[in-house]
Order: C-alpha cells, then sequence, then structure tokens
C-alpha cells in the first residue's frame, strides 16, 4: 500500500531551526510536496522536490532522497508565525497526490 | 498561480438534506480536485472533476452521495446528499495543471455541520 509518515507534533522556540522529516512508500514518484496549513485555513504551496538534493527558498528549505523514501523540510530563523500544520504530499505514478497526516508545530516565544 | 473562490464559506445543515458546494477559479485549469479534511486530520481525495465527462471517485465514495458537475474550464460543484453528522468537515477544492508539476493549489475550504 501507499504510506506517508510525519510526526505528529513538533514544538520549537522563535528563532531556532526545526526540521519536519518525512518518509513514503509509493507506487512510483512523480515529485514530493510540502504545504503549510494554518488553522482554519486550506494548505498553501512551500515547496516541490523532484530531483535528490536540497531546495532552499528564503528560510525554508526542503531536502530530497529517492533511494530513501525520505524528505524533509526545515525552517530557519522561526517566527510565530511559523505556526502551521505542515502537509507532505507524494504524486504517485498516476500524479495522484497521496497525503501525509501533517505535523502540527508549536511555535515558543 | 490560480484564485480559487468557494461558496459557502460555511453552513450548517440538518441531517438528511444536501448541500451544493461551488468553486471557481480565475483562470481556465486542466484539473480539479474535491478534498475533504476531518478535524486534526490530513486531506482525503474524494474525485477529481473531469470536464465535459463523470467525475472519477475515490474508493470510498460515490457518485450517488457526492455528484459533481463541471460544466467547464473555471467552476466546478460538490454535492454532499443526504448529509449525516459524519459529513461534517471541511471540503476542499484545488486546481493543478500537468504542465506546472503537479502543485496544486486550494480554495478556502468549505466548513460543513452537520446536525
Amino acid at each position: 500500500g501507499q504510506n506517508i509518515d510525519q510526526p505528529t507534533e513538533m514544538t520549537a522556540t522563535e528563532g531556532a531551526i526545526v526540521q519536519i522529516n518525512c518518509t513514503y512508500q509509493t507506487s512510483g514518484f512523480n515529485g514530493l510536496f510540502w504545504y503549510q496549513q494554518h488553522a482554519g485555513e486550506a494548505p498553501t504551496f512551500l515547496s516541490y522536490n523532484v530531483l535528490d538534493g536540497l531546495e532552499e527558498k528564503g528560510r525554508f528549505s526542503s531536502f530530497l532522497s529517492r533511494s530513501k523514501g525520505y524528505s524533509y523540510l526545515l525552517l530557519k530563523e522561526l517566527q510565530m508565525k511559523d505556526s502551521a500544520s505542515y502537509l507532505c504530499a507524494v504524486s504517485d505514478s498516476n500524479y495522484q497526490l497521496i497525503w501525509g497526516a501533517g505535523t502540527k508545530l508549536i511555535i515558543k516565544p | 498561480s490560480a484564485v480559487i473562490s468557494q461558496k459557502p464559506s460555511r453552513d450548517i445543515c440538518q441531517r438528511g438534506t444536501s448541500l451544493t458546494i461551488q468553486c471557481q477559479v480565475d483562470s481556465q485549469v486542466t484539473m480539479m480536485f474535491w478534498y475533504r479534511q476531518q478535524p486534526g486530520q490530513s486531506l482525503t481525495l474524494i474525485a477529481t472533476a473531469n470536464q465535459g465527462s463523470e467525475a472519477t471517485y475515490e474508493s470510498g465514495f460515490v457518485i450517488d452521495k457526492f455528484p459533481i458537475s463541471r460544466p467547464n474550464l473555471t467552476f466546478s460543484t460538490l454535492t454532499v446528499s443526504n448529509m449525516s453528522p459524519e459529513d461534517s468537515s471541511i471540503y476542499l477544492c484545488s486546481v493543478g495543471d500537468p504542465g506546472q508539476a503537479n502543485e496544486q493549489y486550494f480554495g478556502p475550504g468549505t466548513r460543513l455541520t452537520v446536525t
């Protein structure tokens, strides 16, 4: 079956760095996405990785290792507004997105 | 990215009734999807809305319960029929384009409560 695993909840301190991991087992792979979802709002696109390596976009970076079925989202210089759920999703062989359950990130002052 | 609107933003409905949710996009898009997100859960794909043909439903979802229309490339509706409290959820419309690395953009969602 298809499976995406990510931690349920993480806590970090304002100004610090946090890494949110995602492991996946899917039928085929056409890329991995990270989305941010604030409580009561729709998910918003953060990043897309299809090749191995690190993609940096401002304070956010996303890493992919296809051989390990592994990705992480790295958030630097954390701000209170980064408190949200972070969803990992994989595009499978049919280009359908398979979603993880999301990681709730709590930022403390 | 496309701008997506949904109506209504929220509703409280009685069991046994039906609600139609509208999704409007400000540009023509190839792919439109309907998701359900129950409290504290991730996204579950209900169906892919196909323009000019019947929607493609995921396992566990049927057309009689969730009829979908897609009359053109900018608009779709999802109806939640014969509602029960278990249908209380957030319903999200999203759009994607195979030419844009398959990323999807989401509407603001419809928060449905069934009493």
